[in-house]
This record gives C-alpha cells, structure tokens and sequence, in this order.
C-alpha cells in the first residue's frame, strides 16, 4: 500500500522552539509538498520540492523552511516556533504536475 | 479573484439521498485539470479523481459520478444514495497548465445524518 507517513500525529512545542516535522514517501514520487490547513483559511502552500535538494516557496514561506536531501523524504522546518503557527500540517506528494496527491495523515502542531 | 469556488459551505442530508456538491472554475489556460478531494473526520486527504480539459465525458465510479462542463466551467460531484460514512469536507482543485501550484476550493462540509 503506498504512503505519505508524516513523523507525528499530534506535537506540542514551545515558543521559540525548532521544531522539525518528517515526511516519507514510498512512491519514489518527484514531487513533494507542505500545506497547513486551518479553519476557514483552507489549504495554503507553505513549500515543495520537485527535485532532490530543490524547493520552491509556497504561498506562505514566511518563518518556515524545508529540506530534502533524499527523494523520499521531505522536512519542514519552523525555525523558531511561534503561537500562530499552530495549525494542521499536511504533507502530500505526486509523480508529476498535474497529477493527483497522495496525502499524509498530518501533523496537528500546538505552539505553546 | 477566486479561481475555483465551491459555493456550499456546508450540506446536510438524511442518509440515502442523492446530493451534489458543486464547483466552479475559472481559467484563461486551454489545458488544465480538475481534481475532487475528500477530508474525512480522521483529517487525510484523499485523491478522488482527475479530469482533464479535454474530456469531458462524465465519470462514474460506484455511487459517486462527475459532470464536467466546460461551457458553465462547472465539475459537480454527486454522490447517489448518501452513507454516513461519506461524511467529510469534499475539496475541488484546478491545476493549470501555466501554473505549477494547485488552486484549492475552500471544500463543502457535507453531512449525512442516519
């Protein structure tokens, strides 16, 4: 069964904390993505990644940054975590643009 | 400007009803794609389907079909005879073919009560 594993269902961090969340594909996908979902905002991008070691900014790139050293594993970074950074994150992947995402089962990160 | 807007915030129907969730796009690219996404209560996103800018043949897999149109730059979704365990927020997305990023809808919330 193919699959998006993100690292943590649920993370409670500090303010000012690094915090770091995983995500693993298994599909040998290019294509590598981190949303963050939250109430009445809807999907927004924050980063992706089309290629080894590449990354694009997202929509909303601010106070937060990525890695992917590997093909199958691409890292969001949040520098110094703040309280309006909590939020769903969502990490998804695809073969190719325009094709469908296989989504993880996100990340429910409460900054404190 | 919204590019895809799925009007209905939230739906709610008795179980075994038909319903339909509705999506318009708006695009100036001749080739793109549409997708309908579903969010469980768990919180994973799952793919439902893609349909290309070129076929507009609806699709039918089991109780769910799709009616694209491009002349009302419409892709509905209908689920016929509703289970409770389609209970989800249903996303629509375009991708264009002159725009690497997929542009999300804001979903329908849809509830089907036993």
């Amino acid at each position: 069964d193919v699959k998006v594993t993100q690292s943590s269902r649920y993370l409670v961090k500090r303010t000012g904390e690094k915090v770091f969340l995983e995500c693993v594909q298994d599909m040998d996908h290019e294509n590598m993505f981190w949303y963050r979902q939250d109430p009445g905002l809807g999907l927004r991008l924050i980063y992706f990644s089309y290629d080894v070691k590449m990354k694009e900014k997202g929509d909303i790139p601010e106070g937060y940054s990525v890695s992917r050293e590997k093909k199958e594993r691409f890292s969001l970074i949040l520098e110094s975590a703040s309280t309006n950074q909590t939020s769903m994150y969502l990490c998804a992947s695809n073969v190719g643009t325009h094709y469908g995402y296989t989504f993880g089962s996100g990340t429910r990160l409460t900054v404190v | 400007a919204q590019k895809v807007t799925q009007a209905q915030t939230e739906i709610s129907v008795v179980e075994k009803e038909d319903v339909t969730l509705d999506c318009v796009y708006e695009t100036r690219d001749t080739t793109y794609y549409l997708f309908w996404y579903k969010q469980p209560p768990s919180g994973e996103l799952v793919f439902l389907i893609r349909r290309n800018s070129f076929d507009e043949q609806n699709e039918i897999s089991g109780r769910y079909s799709w009616n694209f149109q491009k002349s009302t730059s419409s892709f509905n979704f209908t689920i016929t005879a509703s289970q409770v365990v389609d209970s989800a927020v249903y996303f629509c997305a375009l991708s264009e073919d002159s725009n690497y990023q997929l542009i999300w809808g804001a979903g329908t919330k849809l509830i089907i009560k036993p």
